[in-house]
């Protein structure tokens, strides 16, 4: 299985902040990585797909970049509800996974 | 509109069968596999498998195989998870999402809380 690891864990930041996350992978995906965000009690939403793509309807703020095993999410100017934890997931092979999460907290 | 509507939460106990449902609608459901993901309380996302449900095959989590069964019922566009006896450990919630050509999920169920408890 390819294992997916994201750093940080948890971060706290003001609005306003630029925010990055990364993940990597155990093995090269190209750029089959995809990133979520899910707020509490919800399901998740597809924010980047193809390492890159922006999920139509999703604000521009997001974006995402890398290929291979070393992947980011970015959100360029943190808002109140950007609130959540954000997964990777790589759709390169069978079984799909996922990161372990990265929550952030406003301050 | 494309919507995925699951079916309402379960209590069961113990060595009991269960089966939960995922409606699709708003697109041509044979089109697009059906991923199943499972989140246990205060846990992050486990991806639990896929069908195509133009010829039904499906892939399993290791972790999930042999456990749980994925199928659909095509005539009402309906893709169901099933165990034949839930354990403690199956107690989660466990979204089903649209899986395109890249297998990015853009579209998600609301979830399905399975509470398993004697």
């Amino acid at each position: 299985d390819i294992q997916m690891t994201q750093s940080p864990s948890s971060l706290s930041a003001s609005v306003g902040d630029r925010v990055t996350i990364t993940c990597r992978a155990s093995q090269n995906i190209r750029t089959y990585l995809n990133w979520y965000q899910q707020k509490p009690g919800k399901a998740p939403k597809l924010l980047i797909y193809g390492a890159s793509s922006l999920q139509s309807g999703v604000a521009s703020r997001f974006s995402g970049s890398g290929s291979g095993t070393d992947f980011t999410l970015t959100i360029s100017s943190l808002q109140p509800e950007d609130l959540a934890t954000y997964y990777c997931q790589q759709s390169h092979s069978s079984p799909l996974t996922f990161g372990q999460g990265t929550t952030v907290e406003i301050k | 509109e494309v919507q995925l509507v699951q079916s309402g939460a379960e209590v069961k106990k113990p060595g009991e069968s269960l089966r939960i449902s995922c409606k699709g609608s708003g697109y041509t459901f044979t089109n697009y596999w059906i991923t199943w993901v499972r989140q246990m309380p205060g846990k992050g996302l486990e991806w639990v498998g896929r069908i195509d449900p133009h010829d039904s095959y499906t892939n399993y989590s290791p972790s999930f195989r042999g456990h749980v069964t994925i199928s659909t019922d095509n005539s009402i566009a309906t893709a169901y998870l099933q165990w034949s006896s839930v354990k403690a450990s199956d107690t989660a919630m466990y979204f089903c999402a649209t899986c395109g050509g890249d297998c990015y999920s853009d579209y998600w169920g609301q979830g399905t809380l399975v509470t398993v408890s004697s």
